[in-house]
């Protein structure tokens, strides 16, 4: 029972590359969502898909792209890194609100 | 839209002692109210939930009481254990549409024997 996985686990970019993060439930959720996590600011929403065929901005979109392939896999993609988007990335999904998470993506851009 | 405050960290007790970790909220209408854990490494569970007002959320002997009188949802437990140790986090809805969360900044907890 694989749940959420995410990759990569880890990344180190250059300001100014990109990079899609991938993301993929087995649970056959409706619902995806990509989040970052930054120190004092808890889990601030970037993205998220209530269904197959849809995306919604979150609370910080600005420098973000995602992209909803099908109803397992939900991507989310930098263009243009800048150390701003240094953080920890999660994605998750649901059912009603019972959310589960995948374990992570850390990027650091340099 | 809603909005969540929790009380900063961090927080740190014997084992055994009474933990409390402040949550208030500002929604529109009586939403569900969740209480999620993180620990070190991994991404957030879900710990316990309230669906309603006056429910009490409760799951491995942490408890929280949806209060809509104070707005509040703190979470509670008698006698914390070191596995305890982690980051929790009180969420609620975005807002009325759609299930996207919100989640407070996170109180860090460490309890040593």
């Amino acid at each position: 029972n694989a749940g959420v996985t995410q990759t990569p686990k880890f990344q180190v970019l250059k300001t100014g590359q990109s990079m899609t993060l991938q993301c993929a439930q087995d649970m056959n959720h409706n619902s995806m969502y990509w989040y970052r996590q930054d120190p004092g600011m808890g889990l601030r929403l970037i993205y998220y898909s209530a269904s197959e065929g849809t995306t919604d901005k979150g609370e910080v979109p600005n420098g973000y792209n995602v992209s909803r392939l099908n109803k397992r896999e939900f991507s989310l993609r930098l263009e243009s890194a800048a150390p701003s988007q240094t953080s920890v990335y999660f994605c998750a999904s649901s059912e009603d609100y019972g959310y589960t998470f995948g374990s992570g993506t850390r990027l650091t851009v340099v | 839209g809603n909005s969540v405050t929790q009380m900063e960290g961090p927080v740190t007790l014997s084992e055994e002692a009474f933990l409390t970790i402040n949550c208030t909220y500002t929604a529109t209408g009586y939403p569900s109210l969740f209480w999620y854990v993180q620990y070190p490494g991994e991404g957030l569970q879900l710990l316990l939930k309230a669906t309603k007002a006056d429910d009490k959320g409760s799951n491995k002997g942490f408890e929280a009481t949806y209060r809509k009188e104070t707005t509040s949802f703190h979470l509670e437990k008698g006698s914390v254990q070191v596995s305890d140790s982690a980051v929790y986090f009180c969420a609620l809805p975005a807002n009325q549409a759609g299930t996207a969360l919100i989640f407070g900044k996170g109180t860090t907890l460490s309890v040593s024997s």
